[in-house]
């Protein structure tokens, strides 16, 4: 069963609003990381937080992860309509080289 | 950017039909993956390779079968196709070491219609 569980599953906001997708996951992890998909395309790697880290940003893109929760939440502040896309969340168990994934959240902005 | 490539991006085929993906690194990681990915919907891995000679199967039972002669180079293959067979067939790569971070580069996808 995948590890990720995100929410929403879909989003849909105005050019220019901050956008805020969330991750959850059930078993102790290594690292945590956001990817972007665009539709029809491969996928792009975004930002890795550690599990000792509680913050991370890269530009407009701010990752917070709570341990004790289980979650993560990736926030893209000032959208832009190329901002539109599928983002997954990923994690990597220390035990395991391979990364889990969640089911994706679908974000659409408008302009 | 990263460095991998799939061939072809889209494929058409009949039925009963075999047919090979291709990826190719130049990256030199060691680790190789195929996912299968329906629109809109999660990954699911597929098979694996830690290296040359070495390949393995992942969560997802899949009728394909893979091979690993070269660093670079990771094929899928489908002996005879299905229209079950339609789906985005994503390759990836990574690093392989005790400190690397398990971040994934992936090619741009085969999308595989079976008729």
């Amino acid at each position: 069963s995948q590890q990720g569980e995100e929410d929403p599953q879909a989003l849909s906001i105005q050019e220019g609003e901050n956008a805020t997708m969330n991750c959850s996951y059930k078993t102790s992890i290594n690292n945590l990381q956001w990817y972007r998909q665009n539709s029809g395309r491969g996928l792009v790697h975004l930002i890795l937080i550690r599990s000792n880290e509680r913050e991370k940003h890269s530009g407009r893109l701010r990752v917070t992860l709570d341990t004790s929760k289980k979650s993560s939440s990736l926030l893209i502040t000032a959208s832009r309509a190329a901002d539109t896309a599928s983002y997954f969340c990923a994690t990597k168990l220390d035990s395991n080289y391979q990364l889990i994934w969640g089911a994706g959240t679908k974000l659409i902005i408008k302009p | 950017e990263a460095d991998i490539y799939q061939t072809p991006r889209y494929l058409v085929i009949g039925t009963g039909k075999k047919i090979t993906l291709e990826c190719s690194q130049t990256m030199g990681h060691d680790k190789m993956y195929w996912y299968q990915q329906d629109p809109g919907m999660e990954l699911h891995l597929i098979h694996y390779s830690y290296g040359v000679n070495s390949t393995e199967k992942g969560d997802l039972s899949s009728e394909s079968t893979v091979s690993r002669i070269r660093t670079e180079h990771f094929p899928l293959t489908l002996e005879s196709a299905r229209p079950s067979h339609t789906s985005q067939y994503l390759c990836a790569s990574s690093l392989f070491g005790g400190t690397n971070t398990g971040e994934l580069f992936f090619g741009e996808g085969s999308r595989l219609t079976v008729l």
